[in-house]
């Protein structure tokens, strides 16, 4: 079983619209959990930490639950500019100080 | 910016011969990673290191080895390059023993 696991997509999404993804991690005890974006041939880039309680970063809100084991990115308001792929990121405690990385959510805004 | 930089950025080599990919950090930080990225697999984690001379194998280690005996500089070997190895291989930084920044990536091709 992956350490973590993401919807490949595409999603293709008009300008505007609100979109969500979902990543599930299968370690329970994993402690720091994050979004990178990615643009096509660069490196990836952290995009936002994900907090416990939730968290907000204009457009972006990034939620964790525990219990079920997933992490949520969900985008207001999409700009051409967000067509990216996204990574769920995944660290904890008993992997040392290793990351774990899902495949990528692979996102397009169509105008 | 990390300051994190990869050389070389593109190479092309023919099968058996060895490769030495080099990532270079300009901010003294403990922990570098060496990530192999393909399609369908994600990022995955080859090997890294938590200090001058102190490496350890990630989830892709075989065929790959590393050495670090300054902080800012993580070198990756492949002693003999095969064709399975042609990939996009990406260096990062932990910072605070967390967030990952990562280089500007190596492609390489096997031939």
């Amino acid at each position: 079983r992956k350490e973590v696991e993401q919807d490949p997509g595409p999603f293709n999404v008009p300008e505007g619209a609100t979109v969500a993804f979902n990543c599930t991690y299968s370690n329970s005890a994993s402690q720091s959990f994050f979004w990178y974006r990615q643009d096509c041939r660069k490196e990836p880039k952290l995009l936002m930490s994900v907090y416990s309680s939730g968290n907000e970063d204009g457009r972006f809100t990034a939620q964790l639950n525990r219990a079920s084991q997933y992490i949520s990115l969900l985008i207001r308001d999409s700009k051409l500019s967000d067509s990216a792929t996204y990574l769920c990121v995944v660290n904890g405690p008993d992997t040392g100080n290793q990351f774990y990385f899902g495949t990528g959510t692979s996102l397009t805004v169509i105008p | 910016d990390a300051g994190i930089t990869q050389s070389p950025r593109h190479k092309v080599t023919e099968t058996g011969t060895p490769v030495t990919l080099r990532c270079h950090q300009t901010e003294n930080h403990r922990y570098m990673y060496w990530y192999r990225q393909d399609p369908g697999h994600g990022l995955r984690l080859i090997h890294y290191s938590y200090g001058v001379k102190d490496t350890d194998k990630g989830e892709v280690s075989d065929g790959y080895s590393v050495s670090r005996s300054k902080t800012e500089d993580f070198l990756l070997t492949l002693e003999s390059a095969t064709s399975s190895q042609t990939s996009v291989y990406f260096c990062a930084i932990s910072v605070f023993s967390d967030t990952q920044y990562f280089g500007p990536g190596t492609r390489l091709t096997v031939l």
